[in-house]
This record gives structure tokens, C-alpha cells and sequence, in this order.
């Protein structure tokens, strides 16, 4: 079946620092991959997607590239802030109507 | 869009008592879905609730256990049935438009 795999974490940072949180899938079909961010206290946002091979998915200056190859979807950012300190989930979608597979979570913690 | 609104947003129960969970949109839409998150843990879809319809159970829940209603396009309503501490997780309703949105989430501690 469909599965998500994420870095373990969590994931400390200073301010201004590069981001990385690798993301890699497995999957029948072709999948649409998403990453979504879930702030303290607050609910489940969509931060980008990206719906076939090589698109970039790109959000309040998160990136992500949907790799076939690889089967990743490694979510980047170059220069990282307290704010965006909140837990990240890669998820894939699409082979099966409005059905999420997500990955495990990683909490990302930038201090300033 | 979709606001999805959902209630209660928190609750501490006793084990073997029930807890229903509501689930309003601000739109019609066709299918809703319920996901779990237990502590520390990821999300895993429930079931998928048609209007009119029974709803669709993932691989390890039973309707006995999460019987769920959807009475109209913009409603739904999961019930956590005989609780035990194990069941203690975030409940999310969500449904899918041009994406896929998230309510709020029912923080659920069952003692």
C-alpha cells in the first residue's frame, strides 16, 4: 500500500539557517504529494503540492520538487525564521479519492 | 475554500462512555473524511462519509466502534463509542474542494 517516510525528528535550527526535511514515498499510481504545516495551538494547513513528476510546489518561500526517480519530495527552505517553527507533514494523495497517506511528523523548532 | 468548524474542540471523558463529534462546512460538498492523530503520532484517515450513503471504513476501524452519520452536504458527525484510553487522540474532519481542508480538530482524553 501507499506509505510516507519522513526524517526523524525533531529538528533544531537558528534563525536564517536552511532548512531540509527529506520526504520520500511509496505508491501505486501516480500520486500528488503535499506538504502540509500545523502551527501551535492552530489546525492543518496545505504549505504546497506539487501533482506530477517534476513539479515544484512552492509557499511562503518553502519549496519542494515532486522527484519520480528518487520517489521524494524533499521540502526546503533557505533561510528559516522563529515563526515557522510548527510540526511539517509530507502526505500523498491521489490514488484513491480524497484519501491522505501521512508521513510520521517532523517539529521543526528555529530560535531566534 | 471550505471552513470547516467542528465540536467540541476538546473534551475528557470516562472509559466506556461515548462522544460524538460534529463537523459543519461552510459549503456543499460532496465527500467528508474523518482522520485520527493519536499523541505524537501521524494522521490516519478513519472513514470516508457520502451523503446518503454508509460511510467507507479504512483498514482497522469498525462502524461499531466510530459509527458516523451524514445527513446533508455540509454535516457530519463521528462517534467515539465504548472509550477507552487508547482512543485519547485528535479527531479531524476534512473534506476536499480544489484541496484538501482541515477543521480545528476535538482533542480527545479519555481517563
Amino acid at each position: 500500500g501507499d506509505s510516507v517516510t519522513q526524517m526523524e525528528g525533531p529538528v533544531t535550527l537558528s534563525e536564517e539557517a536552511f532548512l531540509t526535511i527529506n520526504c520520500t514515498y511509496t505508491a501505486t499510481g501516480y500520486p500528488s504529494l503535499f506538504w502540509y504545516v500545523q502551527y501551535p495551538g492552530e489546525g492543518l494547513q496545505l504549505l504546497l503540492k506539487a501533482t506530477k513528476a517534476d513539479d515544484k510546489g512552492s509557499n511562503k518561500g518553502f519549496e519542494a520538487t515532486y522527484r519520480k526517480e528518487t520517489t521524494s519530495f524533499h521540502l526546503e527552505k533557505g533561510s528559516v525564521q522563529v515563526s515557522d517553527s510548527a510540526v511539517y507533514f509530507c502526505a500523498l494523495g491521489g490514488t484513491s479519492y480524497g484519501k491522505l497517506t501521512f508521513g510520521q511528523g517532523t517539529i521543526l523548532t528555529v530560535h531566534p | 475554500s471550505a471552513v470547516i468548524s467542528q465540536k467540541p474542540s476538546r473534551d475528557i471523558c470516562q472509559r466506556g462512555t461515548s462522544l460524538t463529534i460534529q463537523c459543519q462546512v461552510d459549503s456543499q460538498v460532496t465527500m467528508m473524511f474523518w482522520y485520527r492523530q493519536q499523541p505524537g503520532q501521524s494522521l490516519t484517515l478513519i472513514a470516508t462519509a457520502n451523503q446518503g450513503s454508509e460511510a467507507t471504513y479504512e483498514s482497522g476501524f469498525v462502524i461499531d466502534k466510530f459509527p458516523i452519520s451524514r445527513p446533508n452536504l455540509t454535516f457530519s458527525t463521528l462517534t467515539v463509542s465504548n472509550m477507552s484510553p487508547e482512543d485519547s487522540s485528535i479527531y479531524l474532519c476534512s473534506v476536499e474542494t480544489a484541496e484538501q481542508f482541515f477543521g480545528p480538530g476535538t482533542r480527545l482524553t479519555v481517563l
